[in-house]
């Protein structure tokens, strides 16, 4: 089946600018999470939303940032006044329930975010 | 204090030995999971094993084994029969129970197959 979608694939901005990225998770999973990915670097959580509510935002780096999920399926990250520090690989990871354990997280290809 | 330690920046190993990629991990929570995930040059993260800290045996799936030592709090992972595709950035990550929604990921291993 199809797995979790993200777009755009690439995306470049002039600093101070607004971006959204979008997240389309797997049929079925209610859970969904947002990571980013400096270059060289290990993923770092952004924000987690089981159905369409955010019980954990706490990766958000600042007020810049945030996140909504309608429908229980699309979701969209937007970072408002682009920096160039927001310049990273933005993943979306979505899992069938948030609470269980075991359950793994599967990702997106990423948006690739470069801002000039 | 890092959660997860990936002390290998880099490894090499010949085609068809077997490697070991290292994790450590810190927590206090006994209700936790370990995750082992590959990312090749193309990006997309792959989920491998998991492993439950209830879990009495350790966690195999094909060529990949975790070697879940509790009381060291490492969770290694051992690829048997290295293939060329087996090249790739490895991520150890960690869910604990207290805040078990997160992925906590360590900063990765890349891993080199010699043919």
């Amino acid at each position: 089946g199809a797995g979790v979608s993200q777009s755009p694939s690439n995306k470049v901005t002039e600093k101070g600018k607004d971006v959204e990225l979008r997240c389309d998770p797997i049929s079925g999973h209610t859970a969904l999470y947002w990571y980013r990915q400096s270059l060289g670097q290990g993923l770092e959580f952004l924000i987690y939303f089981q159905g369409n509510s955010a019980p954990d935002k706490s990766g958000l780096p600042s007020d810049r940032f945030s996140a909504e999920r309608t429908g229980g399926s699309v979701s969209t990250l937007t970072i408002q006044r682009t920096q160039q520090e927001d310049s990273a690989v933005y993943l979306c990871a979505s899992s069938l329930e948030g609470g269980i354990m075991s359950y793994e997280q599967y990702f997106g290809p990423g948006t690739r975010l470069t801002v000039t | 204090a890092q959660k997860i330690t990936q002390t290998q920046p880099g490894m090499f190993v010949q085609e068809k030995e077997a490697v070991t990629l290292d994790c450590t991990y810190d927590t206090s929570d006994p209700s936790y999971g370990l995750f082992w995930y590959k990312q090749p040059s193309s990006g997309e993260m792959i989920f491998l094993i998991y492993q439950g800290s209830y879990d009495q045996q350790n966690a195999t799936e094909g060529r990949y084994s975790l070697n879940f030592q509790k009381a060291r709090k490492s969770a290694n992972l051992v690829i048997s029969a290295s293939q060329l595709g087996d090249s790739a950035m490895y991520f150890c990550a960690m869910r604990e129970g207290s805040d078990g929604n997160k992925l906590v990921f360590g900063a990765g291993t890349i891993l080199r197959v010699k043919s």
